[in-house]
């Protein structure tokens, strides 16, 4: 079953970090661009960040500039995304998901991770 | 570009059709239109419902289908059934951006 297993978030206080972690399986992980897409409780899809299947391109949202960090190891199937000095407006549901090979869409998406910052 | 923009919210009856408009889509250098939606029902993560303007994935109903005009993509749904009450989102890709629209709420009545 091609799935996409999230972990990491939970409770932070403000100025800290955390570490989102996306584990894929069921697919050829390398062959695939990934990408990061949050939701504030009650509010829209706001896209974060993607990179590409090799690593060498990562790509950030104009306004998330500087705090975030997407990162991945195609040896262990796995995609990162580090946030630093949390604020309250980071608060929300962060999901990864998969870019399809060829035409633009978010095929696969992980069951979102939950950071609230307080 | 900012987000994309969706009507809040809309409203059909079983078996009727229901368009969403979403304006503010751009193309790339090439001219192509990058544009896909989602279906998000609450509590669940998004789902993928077309791509490319009018592709299906795999498993997507045929009562769901897309169409572009100029910077206005829309989505229409034939045959509304109960289950299609959900949050619908666009969006729109370019070589280094995302962009989403705001969100739909379809009530189907």
């Amino acid at each position: 079953e091609v799935q996409l297993v999230q972990s990491g978030g939970g409770l932070v206080r403000p100025g800290e970090s955390v570490r989102l972690s996306c584990g894929a399986s069921g697919f050829t992980f390398r062959n695939h661009y990934m990408h990061w897409v949050r939701q504030s409780p009650g509010k829209g899809l706001e896209w974060i960040s993607f990179i590409s299947n090799s690593g060498n391109q990562k790509i950030y949202a104009g306004s998330l500039k500087g705090r975030f960090t997407i990162s991945r190891d195609n040896a262990n199937n796995s995609l990162f995304l580090e946030i630093t000095g949390l604020r309250g407006e980071d608060t929300g549901v962060y999901y990864c998901a998969r870019r399809l090979s060829g035409p633009f869409g978010l095929d696969v998406w992980g069951q979102g991770t939950t950071v609230i910052v307080s | 570009q900012s987000a994309l923009t969706q009507p809040a919210s809309l409203s059909g009856s079983p078996g009727q059709s229901i368009t969403i408009s979403c304006s503010g889509t751009t193309r790339d250098d090439h001219g192509y239109n990058y544009v896909s939606w989602y279906q998000q029902r609450p509590g669940q993560a998004p789902q993928l419902i077309l791509y490319d303007v009018n592709s299906r994935p795999s498993g997507v109903s045929s009562r769901f289908s897309g169409s572009n005009s100029g910077d206005t993509a829309s989505l229409t749904i034939s045959g509304l059934q109960a289950e299609d009450e959900a949050d619908y989102y666009c969006a729109s890709y370019t070589t280094d951006n995302l962009f989403f629209g705001g969100g739909t709420r379809l009530i189907v009545l």
